[in-house]
Order: structure tokens, then C-alpha cells, then sequence
């Protein structure tokens, strides 16, 4: 049962105009929500990430968004550049118990950012 | 620019052989995580440390694998006996519990033959 989910496999993008890729989560004890980006061969890079009682965080060309009655969270990139193509990992960190800082991943989307 | 070194970046086993992998985190990071990424399941989680101990190997099949931390500078991730399903990409993270992110090595591709 996952907890996390990106419900979209891949995404293709002009590039300069804005990428938005969504995440789904099930359970509330999460304290922080991140984005992880992913070159082939390479392990994952932290991208940006947003705490569970803020609604919004940005830097740069990345800003994250959450909203905590949908249990969603969305990674917008503007403007998009062919350097971004890659796979980009939803992450949730728990809170709680034994497992108190694990990251939970979704399964991951694929953006093509196109010249 | 501080790394979390894994070794080997590739390895080609038979099935029933030893695999360890090596991790070499960030020095002052106090988690040391091990995932395992497959296209079905994506990201997984097999075992996480803090402080070098054991705080969470629910995901490690305990029958084949292990993981250990013997000292601050040196994680492993054993496979006993390796079977054709384990061949995968291992990452190694590392970081602090009071950071939001943590750092991933660039992985052992693993192909059991």
C-alpha cells in the first residue's frame, strides 16, 4: 500500500514554459514533504522540500506547494530548461516511532524538457 | 564537496554467491540509510541507522540480507546467499536527523546471474 504516489510516470515540457508534477500522499504523520531529482547512473539530489505546517517554499525556479486537506503536494518549475529533464522523486519524512526520520519515495516521474 | 562514497558502482554475481557493498558517509552524519531502487517497486527502504544503531530493517529480507555499521565511517550492506531478484541499484544517504534532505552516493548496480 503506498503511502506516497506519483500517479504520473512522465512528463513532456517546452522548454521556458512551466513544469508541474504532482504527488499524492496517505498518511499525516509527515513532517516534511521533498523533491528529489535523479540524472541517470546518479544517485538522487536533494531538490528543495517544504514543511508539513507551511503551505509554500521556494527557491529560485523550483517552488513547492502543499496542500494538507488534499494530502497533495506539487513541484512547479518555471521556467523549465532542458538541463531539467530527469526522473523527480516525491519524498515524505516520518515523524513518528522507530522510523522517526525515514524518507517514504514515490515511484518517481520522468521529465523531458524539449528545446 | 562532501560525498557519500559507495563501492562497488557495479557488480556481476551468480546466484548463490556473497555480495557486500560498502558505504562511506558523510563525516558528522549521524543516519545512514540503505535503499534499493527497482522499476516495480521504486525507492524502498531496507535499513536505516542512527548514531550507528539499528533502527529500522523491516524492509531487509532478514533471511539473506544484513546490514551493519562498524564503525562511524563504514556501512555495509550484505547479500547471503544472492539471488536473481536482488539484482537492483543500492543507494546509500546519509545525513542528519535535524535536516530536511540527505545525501545519496551514486549507487551499486547489482546483476545476479
Amino acid at each position: 500500500d503506498q503511502q506516497v504516489k506519483q500517479n504520473s510516470p512522465s512528463l513532456s515540457v517546452q522548454e521556458g514554459r512551466i513544469s508541474i508534477l504532482n504527488c499524492d500522499y496517505t498518511n499525516s504523520m509527515f513532517d516534511y514533504f521533498l523533491w528529489y531529482k535523479k540524472y541517470p547512473a546518479e544517485g538522487p539530489t536533494f531538490l528543495i522540500s517544504i514543511s508539513s505546517i507551511k503551505d509554500k517554499n521556494e527557491d529560485g525556479r523550483f517552488t513547492v506547494f502543499l496542500n494538507k486537506s488534499a494530502k497533495h503536494l506539487s513541484l512547479h518549475i518555471v521556467p523549465s530548461q532542458p538541463g531539467d529533464s530527469a526522473v523527480y522523486f516525491c519524498a515524505a519524512r516520518v515523524n513518528y516511532g522507530g522510523s522517526q526520520g525515514n524518507l517514504i519515495f514515490g515511484k518517481g516521474t520522468k521529465l523531458s524538457v524539449k528545446p | 564537496d562532501a560525498r557519500v562514497t559507495q563501492t562497488p558502482r557495479h557488480k556481476v554475481t551468480e546466484m548463490g554467491q556473497e555480495v557486500t557493498m560498502r558505504c562511506q558517509p558523510i563525516l558528522g552524519h549521524n543516519t545512514v540509510f540503505w535503499y534499493r531502487q527497482t522499476m516495480m517497486q521504486g525507492l524502498e527502504l531496507l535499513a536505516y541507522f542512527r548514531n550507528r544503531a539499528p533502527l529500522d530493517d523491516s524492509g531487509m529480507p532478514k533471511d539473506r540480507f544484513s546490514a551493519e555499521m562498524p564503525d562511524a565511517t563504514l556501512a555495509t550492506l550484505k547479500i547471503q546467499p544472492s539471488e536473481p531478484r536482488d539484482s537492483a541499484v543500492y543507494f546509500c544517504a546519509s545525513g542528519l536527523l535535524r535536516a530536511s534532505g540527505y545525501t545519496f552516493g551514486s549507487g551499486t548496480r547489482l546483476t545476479v546471474v
